[in-house]
């Protein structure tokens, strides 16, 4: 069966400290992207990644960056985080446009 | 950034009851359509991928229809249940970029026993 794994379910920091929030897929899918979820704002895309070290901004990437280093791995780094960046977190990866996204369970993150 | 819309926002409905919403989007540019249903606790669920004008979908109880030339869908559900309760979202991609959808903000279903 499919898995994405993301590292922490609930994280709470401190506005100021680089957050690191990891991804981890078993498919070897080349694709894999970083959402948030806000209330009444749906899933907005944050950054993706097509391939291993390759990076594209999403709607919202201001604040954020990310890595990919190796292809089962996207990181999701907050630079210094802030109260505004409060927000459930989540990690998908697909093989392309017509397949289907697959999505990890979140990290619901509180940023005090 | 695409411009898609769901309605309704939400819904309650009683058990048993068969219900529908809409997902518009704009219809050029069309690649596919991803529907996903979004329990609370879990993680996003691909329902469907859709691709064809006209198509058509099924799983179990829950449908789907495609109309590219006008860009909507309509996602029913026949029979409701409790455990139908959830999120809907849509998603269209337009084939342009590394495989990047636009999610509507989603019809809450809550299905009432």
């Amino acid at each position: 069966d499919v898995k994405v794994t993301q590292s922490s379910r609930y994280l709470v920091k401190r506005t100021g400290e680089k957050v690191f929030l990891e991804c981890v897929q078993d498919m070897d899918h080349e694709n894999m992207f970083w959402y948030r979820q806000d209330p009444g704002l749906g899933l907005r895309l944050i950054y993706f990644s097509y391939d291993v070290k390759m990076k594209e901004k999403g709607d919202i990437p201001e604040g954020y960056s990310v890595s990919r280093e190796k292809k089962e791995r996207f990181s999701l780094i907050l630079e210094s985080a802030s109260t505004n960046q409060t927000s459930m977190y989540l990690c998908a990866s697909t093989l392309g446009g017509n397949q289907p996204q697959h999505f990890g369970d979140g990290t619901r993150l509180s940023i005090l | 950034i695409l411009n898609v819309e769901q309605s309704p926002q939400s819904l309650h409905v009683q058990e048993g009851d068969s219900t529908n919403f809409t997902c518009s989007f704009p219809s050029s540019n069309f690649y596919a359509l991803h529907w996903y249903r979004w329990e609370t606790a879990k993680s996003p669920e691909a329902l469907f991928v859709m691709t064809l004008n006209g198509d058509e979908k099924k799983k179990g109880r829950i449908s789907a229809t495609l109309n590219t030339k006008e860009g909507y869908s309509y996602l029913y559900i026949k029979g409701s249940q409790p455990e139908d309760s959830a999120t809907y979202l849509c998603a269209p991609y337009s084939g342009a970029g590394s495989y990047q959808l636009t999610f509507g903000k989603g019809t809450k279903l809550s299905v009432i026993p």
